[in-house]
């Protein structure tokens, strides 16, 4: 089945190590997505990849890094710089833009990070 | 700069009530594109419409339906005869272009509880 993969679901982080979230997806889509939500916030933008080897900064990168080696693959690493890194995260694909149109975004079922 | 305000921050109906889910948005964009995206307990979030500026027809798929009106900056979302299995956080989205790049901003999210 097509779809995205997020592992692991709940992932437990000391306070100042990094951590790396997995993300993988194979429905051929160029573009892909990471999201943080937090509890009465929606969702934010973290990084965003339109094609491999290029990415870009979302709204909230601080603290975060990224990268696209592989179409099918974009990993997210939380680093120690991060300060307030307990949330759930969400990865996403699309199409990308397709002319004028921009495509819809599938999404992964989430990891949950707990610092401890 | 792009803004959706989803100003229900939770609803509670009784099984088979109608419910409608408010989102109002900004944008200077001329082109943009709004999504309607359920989240189940599960975590994921799953697309449910796309619509884009230029088209204001009410649309309908089975139990849902949406209304954009242009004039407003509005993009309604109703349940008819709600079931338990639509408990779930909605969340209404506006994409429009950014550095050539989709760019998706979210609204905060209506958590919708059906009660038997």
């Amino acid at each position: 089945d097509g779809g995205i993969t997020q592992s692991p679901k709940y992932l437990f982080r000391k306070e100042g190590q990094n951590v790396t979230l997995s993300c993988e997806q194979n429905l051929n889509h160029d573009a892909m997505y990471w999201y943080r939500q937090d509890p009465g916030q929606g969702l934010r933008l973290i990084y965003y990849s339109q094609i491999v080897n290029d990415f870009q900064k979302g709204d909230i990168a601080e603290g975060y890094s990224v990268s696209r080696e592989k179409k099918e693959s974009f990993p997210l690493t939380v680093t120690s710089a991060q300060k307030n890194p307990t949330a759930f995260y969400l990865c996403a694909s699309s199409m990308g833009r397709r002319g004028s149109m921009n495509t819809e975004a599938f999404f992964g079922q989430g990891t949950r990070l707990t610092v401890v | 700069a792009q803004k959706v305000t989803q100003a229900q921050t939770e609803i509670s109906v009784v099984e088979k009530e109608d419910v409608t889910l408010d989102c109002v948005y900004e944008t200077r964009d001329t082109t943009y594109y709004l999504f309607w995206y359920k989240q189940p307990p599960s975590g994921e979030l799953v697309f449910l419409i796309r619509r884009n500026s230029f088209d204001e027809q009410n649309e309908i798929s089975g139990r849902y339906s949406w209304n954009f009106q242009k004039s407003t900056s509005s993009f309604n979302f109703t349940i008819t005869a709600s079931q338990v299995v639509d408990s779930a956080v909605y969340f209404c989205a506006l994409s429009g272009a950014w550095g050539g790049y989709q760019k998706v901003t979210f609204g905060t999210g209506t958590k919708l509880q059906v009660i038997p």
